[in-house]
């Protein structure tokens, strides 16, 4: 079984600071996926990173960054430089990787405010 | 771009009756699923489906059925709406293999009276 914790119900955050978003995950596989979701206030979910546990290289996509420990089984994503707009939820998320296994394990999020 | 459509925004049920909600991707994606999304709770898998005719049960199943007809529509069927099924429900695909992130369609916020 999977399991993904988020310990940060919500943030508070000042724009233009960069922000990090805890992740920690539990799973027996050895291949498995990592992934970032934002769900702003209108409701859907918008894939913003993904990381491989064989990936060598934290994964980066723009301002966003996954901060990958797999001795720590720790995914934190990295926004730099916060804007308003990434005022949303925040979901970690992760599958195995073995043939066949397509479900997603999400964690319970944490809500980013962004402070002017 | 790929898109994900869910026929309702909101609806609104009474106790017992059947309540079709569905979903249409227009990518070609193998795979598509239903979740449910409670405060606290994050989203919940309630059922998938990998192929036409195919579906498998996720980790909340009870009181749900789907429906996969077309591969480019899947639907999820409460068949006698209790209260506690009042919920945000998400409808995702995605095309089968390791890498693929899941595409998300805007959700139903459905009330059950």
């Amino acid at each position: 079984a999977q399991k993904i914790t988020q310990t940060q119900p919500g943030m508070f955050v000042q724009e233009k600071e960069a922000v990090t978003l805890d992740c920690t995950y539990d799973t027996s596989d050895q291949s498995y996926g990592l992934f970032w979701y934002k769900q702003p206030s209108s409701g859907e979910m918008i894939f913003l990173i993904y990381q491989g546990s064989y990936d060598e290289q934290n994964a980066t996509e723009g301002r966003y960054s996954l901060n990958f420990q797999k001795a720590r089984k720790s995914a934190n994503l990295v926004i730099s430089a916060s804007q308003l707009g990434d005022s949303a939820m925040y979901f970690c998320a992760m599958r195995s990787l073995n043939f066949g296994n397509e479900k997603l394990t999400f964690g319970t999020g944490t809500r980013l405010t962004i402070i002017p | 771009d790929v898109k994900v459509t869910q026929s309702s925004r909101y609806l609104v049920k009474r106790t017992g009756e059947k309540v079709f909600l569905e979903c249409v991707q227009d990518m070609d994606h193998e795979n598509m699923f239903w979740y449910r999304q409670d405060p606290g709770l994050g989203l919940r898998l309630i059922y998938f489906s990998y192929d036409v005719k195919m579906k498998e049960k996720g980790d909340i199943p009870e009181g749900y059925s789907v429906s996969r007809e077309k591969k480019e529509r899947f639907s999820l069927i409460l068949e006698s709406a209790s209260t506690n099924q009042t919920s945000m429900y998400l409808c995702a695909s995605s095309f089968g293999g390791k890498r693929y992130e899941q595409y998300f369609g805007p959700g139903t916020r459905l009330t059950v009276t």
